[in-house]
């Protein structure tokens, strides 16, 4: 099957500090990925949609200067939180979209993001 | 806009049946999954099914759906302490977009 790799797994930082976490597709190519945040006993919400070569585009309510997405290639999408605080500790899961044979989406095994 | 519910927690005993119920609001979705997530991982997906089914088979896993309730189940025949996790199901709505019910911790006791 598919295969999507995410790193940092785990990641502690500093407030007021940025960091990144990649979202790779192993073997497949993928122009969507998707970036999703999933807070303690909760569900999934989707952050955004990354298309490679262009613009990713925002849930409502996501800031765009704050969760800097960059899709430069059809196997990597990185997500910066940038100016981090503590309440952007959450888990982190980016999903990469597959279109042959069908529609699939792929999901990577998430980054826990813990801001001091 | 979309909702997709579920119940909160369902505990049950190994070897029996577990059932997982959904429902959703957006009558236009085309695929509906059900995806497993253990404790600090991502999301594996069990199975999924067409709108225009009504039930699928796969396994010990058994998908139905009441289109017309808007209600999606999923039954774990002969629960095994490894199903213990949270089931999500989830609609595929407008863009191609997932949306993602609140998702159901299974504890399987032996």
């Amino acid at each position: 099957g598919a295969v999507v790799s995410q790193h940092p797994s785990w990641v502690i930082c500093k407030s007021g500090t940025s960091v990144k976490i990649e979202c790779r597709s192993l073997d497949f190519q993928a122009t969507t990925m998707f970036w999703y945040r999933q807070f303690p006993k909760q569900s999934l919400m989707l952050m955004a949609t990354s298309n490679e070569g262009s613009k990713a585009t925002y849930e409502q309510g996501v800031e765009k200067d704050k969760f800097l997405i960059n899709h430069a290639s059809l196997t990597l999408s990185t997500l910066t939180v940038t100016s981090a605080h503590p309440e952007d500790s959450s888990f982190y899961i980016c999903s990469a979209r597959r279109t042959t044979p069908y529609n699939e989406q792929f999901f990577g095994p998430g980054t826990r993001l813990t801001v001091l | 806009g979309e909702d997709v519910e579920q119940s909160l927690f369902l505990s049950v005993r190994e070897g029996d049946s577990s059932v997982i119920n959904c429902t959703y609001t957006d009558s236009s979705s085309t695929y509906l999954y059900w995806y497993k997530q253990e404790p600090g991982a991502g999301l594996q997906l069990l199975t999924y099914i067409f709108s225009n089914m009504d039930m699928k088979q796969d396994q010990r896993l058994t998908v139905l759906l009441n289109k017309k309730d808007k209600h999606l189940s999923l039954r774990i025949a002969d629960t095994q302490t490894g199903d213990s996790a949270i089931y999500f199901c989830a609609e595929k709505g407008g863009f191609q977009k997932l949306v993602f019910g609140t998702g159901t911790r299974l504890l399987v006791s032996p």
